[in-house]
């Protein structure tokens, strides 16, 4: 079985300082690993993802994630906060065995960004 | 280009009750997934469609069902729904078994 652990509730930043937010997985051979960010009352908008290749991912709006297989962790980071990355993140996994393409999701990490 | 599009937004129904969201995927997408978000969780995933065949099932009970149409877009159903069933359901589209793409979500609430 596969599994995401975000073991931070919430991380509270000043802005202009860079984040971090944490994730580790479980999963049976090689991941796909992803980070998605959610708006109040909206859905999942993806932020980047890795497959293979480069430990460091490059997304959207000045995010990145460290990818280390020997932590199994995925952790996002951008260097400097914006007060509008206010929002929720969540990591998520998928394994490569079996058919189709099933997220397993962690419990998701509330940024803070404050001025 | 639209991208994935769920209706209704928000749904109000009672315990013992039927209910059917639905979801159409982003143009030239072929596979539909849902997942059910409770208040403060993550998305747990239902189940995925694909060529009109659920593909993957996730840990849900029987109430839970669904149907991909011909043209990709989907259903879901819940029946003699729980208050626990209270959630956002949210669709997502892929092509094939690439990155899924998230609809705003449809908000059940059963009282």
């Amino acid at each position: 079985a596969q599994s995401v652990a975000q073991p931070e509730d919430q991380v509270n930043v000043a802005e202009g300082n860079p984040l971090t937010v944490k994730c580790t997985y479980s999963v049976s051979g090689n991941p796909y690993l992803f980070w998605y960010v959610q708006y109040p009352n909206r859905g999942l908008q993806f932020l980047l993802k890795y497959i293979t290749g480069d430990n460091l991912v490059k997304g959207s709006y000045g995010f990145e994630a460290e990818f280390n297989k020997s932590q199994t962790s995925f952790h996002l980071k951008k260097p400097s906060a914006l007060v509008s990355d206010s929002a929720l993140y969540f990591c998520a996994v998928r394994g490569l065995t079996g058919g189709g393409n099933k997220l397993t999701f962690g419990t998701g990490t509330q940024l803070k960004v404050e001025l | 280009d639209a991208g994935v599009t769920q209706s209704p937004t928000h749904l109000i129904k009672t315990r013992g009750q039927q209910v059917t969201l639905r979801c159409s995927p982003k143009s030239g997408h072929d596979t539909v997934s849902w997942y059910q978000q409770a208040l403060g969780q993550g998305p747990q995933f239902i189940f995925q469609y694909y060529e009109e065949e659920e593909r993957q099932r996730g840990n849900f009970p029987d109430r839970f069902s669904g149907h991909q149409f011909p043209n990709y877009s989907s259903e879901l159903n819940v029946n003699a729904l729980l208050l626990g069933d209270s959630a956002l359901y949210l669709c997502a589209s892929s092509l094939l078994e690439n990155e899924q793409f998230f609809g705003p979500g449809t908000r059940l609430t059963v009282l």
